[in-house]
């Protein structure tokens, strides 16, 4: 159980254009979910906190404007990278809390965002 | 604001022998929830395991076992036996109750079994 994927698992896009990133927990409810991005050999780093039906609360120094998250329901969040530019490849994780584990996120297995 | 800290960037173990991973904490709280993640080459981050802070018993999980020392805040991950399969950098990850739950990742040990 509780498992979470994300689609696509790799992705290569021009820069100036926007791509979306699907992050779904497949047989648990997620009312919460985690947006984190990582740059090789270092920790996550978290962007945003998405919640089911609210807007999504971002970190300090993330644009909201740039990183779209949409939560629209108990099993899918969203995060669309606008008008991507080469400084935004990274690999781009996401994590679901699953309620009544004491607070356990699972993570999806991770996005590589190759912008040319 | 809590902080998590491991101090050995890298480690390494023969294969079969056992390995501790250290692991301190800064927070104000009282009640949290704290978690060692292993992140192989395949970039999954997978639980290794789970502890909560009320409980003085350490969690164990077959191979994998913590020395929580809630006074001295500080969370060491004991691998026994070790495998092949354990190569992979893990994080020591600190959840308060305050803080919507979010996560606090230390900056991660590389470990490498070697045969």
């Amino acid at each position: 159980g509780a498992v979470v994927s994300q689609h696509p698992s790799w992705v290569i896009c021009k820069s100036g254009t926007s791509v979306k990133i699907e992050c779904r927990s497949l047989d648990f409810q997620a009312t919460t979910m985690f947006w984190y991005r990582q740059f090789p050999k270092q920790s996550l780093m978290l962007m945003a906190t998405s919640n089911e039906g609210s807007k999504a609360t971002y970190e300090q120094g993330v644009e909201k404007d740039k990183f779209l998250i949409n939560h629209a329901s108990l099993t899918l969040s969203t995060l669309t990278v606008t008008s991507a530019h080469p400084e935004d490849s990274s690999f781009y994780i996401c994590s679901a809390r699953a309620q009544g584990q004491g607070e356990t996120q699972y993570f999806g297995p991770g996005t590589r965002l190759l912008v040319l | 604001a809590q902080t998590v800290t491991q101090s050995q960037p890298e480690m390494s173990v023969q294969e079969a022998e056992t390995v501790t991973l250290s692991c301190t904490y800064d927070t104000s709280e009282s009640n949290y929830y704290l978690f060692w993640y292993k992140q192989p080459p395949s970039r999954q981050m997978i639980l290794v395991i789970r502890q909560e802070a009320y409980k003085q018993q350490n969690a164990t999980e077959n191979r994998f076992s913590v020395n929580f020392q809630k006074a001295a805040k500080s969370f060491s991950l004991k691998i026994s036996d070790s495998q092949l399969g354990d190569t992979a950098m893990y994080f020591c990850a600190f959840v308060g109750l305050r803080n919507a739950g979010k996560s606090t990742f230390g900056d991660g040990t590389t470990l490498t079994v070697k045969p």
